[in-house]
Order: C-alpha cells, then sequence, then structure tokens
C-alpha cells in the first residue's frame, strides 16, 4: 500500500497566489482530515470529510482556505488569496471510516506539504 | 472535547521502558484515549487506544486509570528510533492533538 499521498511536498510562493495542495488517501478509506502544524499553534484540525461530505469545518482558519473531495480518492486544500502567516506543515489524513461509537479509527497520515509563503 | 495535559519533555535510557504519564480529568464517558507520535518531519503516527481497559500491541501498552482521569502509555524496551513528540488525545469522532511530551531517548 503507497499511504497517504501527498502534493507538492514544499511549495514555496509569493504573497497573494493561489496555493493548492492536493491529497490522495488510501484505497478505500472513507475519512480524509486536513491538519496544519505551526510551531506557535501545534496541529490543528482544519477540516474533514467522510465518504466525500465535509462533516466538520469549524477548523479552518478564514474565507482563503477551501476544501474540495471530488471523490473518493482524491482532496484540494486551496488557499486564495496566500498571506506569509499561512506558512506551515499541511498534512492529510485518511481512516477506513468515522466509527458510530464516537471511536475514532486509526488516521494514517501523509508525509505532508510544507508551504512558505514569502 | 476534554484537555489532556502531558509533561514537556521526558528522558529515557535505550533498553528501558519508557512511561508516559497524561492527565485528561474533564475526560467524558463516550470519549476515548488515543496515542499517536510523530518523529521529527513526519506526518503523525497511531500507536494505540483505549476506552476503559488497558490495551496492548505490538508497539506500546496503555494503562487507563479506574476513573479514566488519566492514563500511561509505555513503550516497554525503548530504542532511538522511538525518539519523538508523543501525543494523547481525547476525543469524540475527531483528534485534537496538544502540545505533547518530546521523549528523548539516549544510549
Amino acid at each position: 500500500d503507497a499511504g497517504v499521498i501527498q502534493s507538492p511536498r514544499h511549495e514555496v510562493t509569493e504573497m497573494g497566489q493561489e496555493v493548492t495542495l492536493r491529497c490522495k488517501p488510501i484505497s478505500g478509506h472513507n475519512s480524509l482530515f486536513w491538519y496544519r502544524q505551526t510551531m506557535m499553534r501545534g496541529l490543528e484540525l482544519l477540516i474533514y470529510f467522510n465518504n466525500n461530505v465535509p462533516i466538520d469545518d469549524s477548523g479552518m482558519p478564514e474565507d482563503r482556505f477551501s476544501a474540495k473531495m471530488p471523490n473518493a480518492s482524491f482532496s484540494t486544500l486551496k488557499i486564495q488569496p496566500s498571506e506569509p502567516r499561512d506558512s506551515a506543515v499541511y498534512f492529510c489524513a485518511s481512516s477506513l471510516e468515522l466509527l458510530s461509537s464516537g471511536d475514532t479509527d486509526t488516521q494514517y497520515f501523509g508525509p505532508g506539504t510544507r508551504l512558505t509563503v514569502l | 472535547d476534554a484537555k489532556t495535559t502531558q509533561p514537556t519533555s521526558m528522558d529515557c535510557a535505550e533498553g528501558r521502558a519508557a512511561n508516559l504519564p497524561c492527565n485528561h480529568s474533564t475526560i467524558s464517558g463516550n470519549e476515548y484515549v488515543y496515542w499517536y507520535r510523530q518523529i521529527h518531519s513526519q506526518g503523525p503516527q497511531y500507536i494505540i487506544h483505549g476506552l476503559k481497559n488497558n490495551e496492548t500491541n505490538e508497539m506500546a501498552s496503555l494503562i487507563i486509570t479506574e476513573d479514566r482521569k488519566s492514563s500511561t502509555l509505555i513503550l516497554p524496551h525503548a530504542t532511538l528510533r522511538d525518539t519523538a513528540v508523543y501525543y494523547c488525545i481525547v476525543g469524540y469522532n475527531k483528534l485534537i492533538f496538544g502540545a505533547g511530551t518530546r521523549l528523548a531517548v539516549h544510549p
């Protein structure tokens, strides 16, 4: 199994530019999560999907951020326009499902995308 | 979601057991205790989780107190490759990561 695949691994862009981060979850996984990690704020959950439907986007910082999951094998996180404070490592994770019991199925994380906004 | 309290850092000698504590005094009845770790520059990795009972897998053991207000992750024979930040998370349906414990395993 290839695991969760993220691209690009590194992105350097200038303030004001649009940035698109991509994620391919593990085949057969129905839940997908986007996280952001910075030194100041640690690892933050931005949004998660179940069966391609956004379930909770309360962690999305502002309207400049948007996430989509057009099909079970692909998701994007877009920042438009980007700002220097968006510089962070963005992780995508997937799990088999959201369990009705409240138990969180094991999440498998990708290698992350290191974003630098100049 | 309940909050957790962990020591900022810990040291452990290689080959010895590493015992990482976590306080979660506000945990509710349906919330699970999860442990993940993050080795430098990598994505977090699942270790173990439990609800009430103690759990053991090939990586670690999880001891949850009877009142569920605290837990301990045990790495029975720590190696240098276990050096990482360890996150104790209490949650329902989603994971909210705290600052974690930075474990340094030394020769």
